[in-house]
């Protein structure tokens, strides 16, 4: 069965560090993969997506992912965190059904310190 | 030219109680998804609609909850009875049709809390 896996549920890095959000997948297959934001009070924003092709895609608000099959893994990262990246990121895999419903992991909680 | 609304935003209920959540998709969106984030399962699917088609009712924790897609668009999702292991933010999405490639649009959620 597809899962997700986010080690790490919180992570405090310091304004202006770069970041690197932890996902691991488990899927024979190709998966299709997806990084969501969520804010307080919000719902879920698409950050990226990864279907097929060039393995480092690139997503809003300066965010970028790289699919990496040999470690089942697509790590989310940021060069340099701003206070408001300070969310709850989720990451998920399409459920290859009829339905093409997500499996998310867990979540990460980013916190950003001054 | 919205995105997805849902409502109530909140919800306070007693045990035992009936609630009514609704969903309001994306114009010409024909797939919609409910899903629950609550603090012991994190983000779980519930049931999806496409068009005219069975919904996937997979995900539904027990026979208390039902929904249903008037047509074509407006969702309801109903939880007869409530419990307190029912308190958890019940979320929206839809998207242009229901296949791998296509995004899925997320409402803000409505917050049930039963007393």
């Amino acid at each position: 069965a597809q899962s997700v896996t986010q080690p790490d549920i919180h992570i405090t890095v310091s304004e202006g560090a770069s970041l690197e959000l932890r996902c691991n997948y488990s899927y024979g297959a190709t998966p299709y993969l997806f990084w969501y934001v969520q804010s307080p009070g919000q719902g879920l924003q698409l950050l990226l997506k990864y279907f097929s092709g060039d393995t480092l895609v690139q997503g809003i608000k300066g965010f970028e992912a790289e699919f990496k099959r040999s470690q089942s893994s697509f790590n989310l990262r940021k060069p340099s965190v701003h206070w408001s990246d300070a969310a709850e990121y989720f990451c998920a895999v399409v459920r290859m059904d009829s339905s093409y419903k997500l499996i998310f992991g867990s979540g990460t909680r980013l916190l950003v310190r001054p | 030219g919205a995105g997805v609304s849902q409502s109530p935003s909140n919800k306070v209920t007693e045990k035992g109680k009936d609630v009514e959540l609704r969903c309001d998709p994306i114009s010409g969106h024909t797939a919609l998804y409910w899903y629950r984030q609550s603090l012991g399962q994190g983000l779980e699917f519930l049931i999806y609609f496409q068009g005219n088609s069975a919904p996937d009712k997979s995900g539904l924790p027990s026979d208390r909850f039902s929904a249903e897609r008037t047509g074509g668009s407006v969702s309801t999702l109903t939880i007869q009875r409530t419990q307190q292991e029912d308190s958890a933010v019940y979320l929206c999405a839809s998207s242009a049709l229901a296949n791998s490639y296509n995004e899925q649009f997320f409402g803000p959620g409505t917050r049930l809390t039963v007393l």
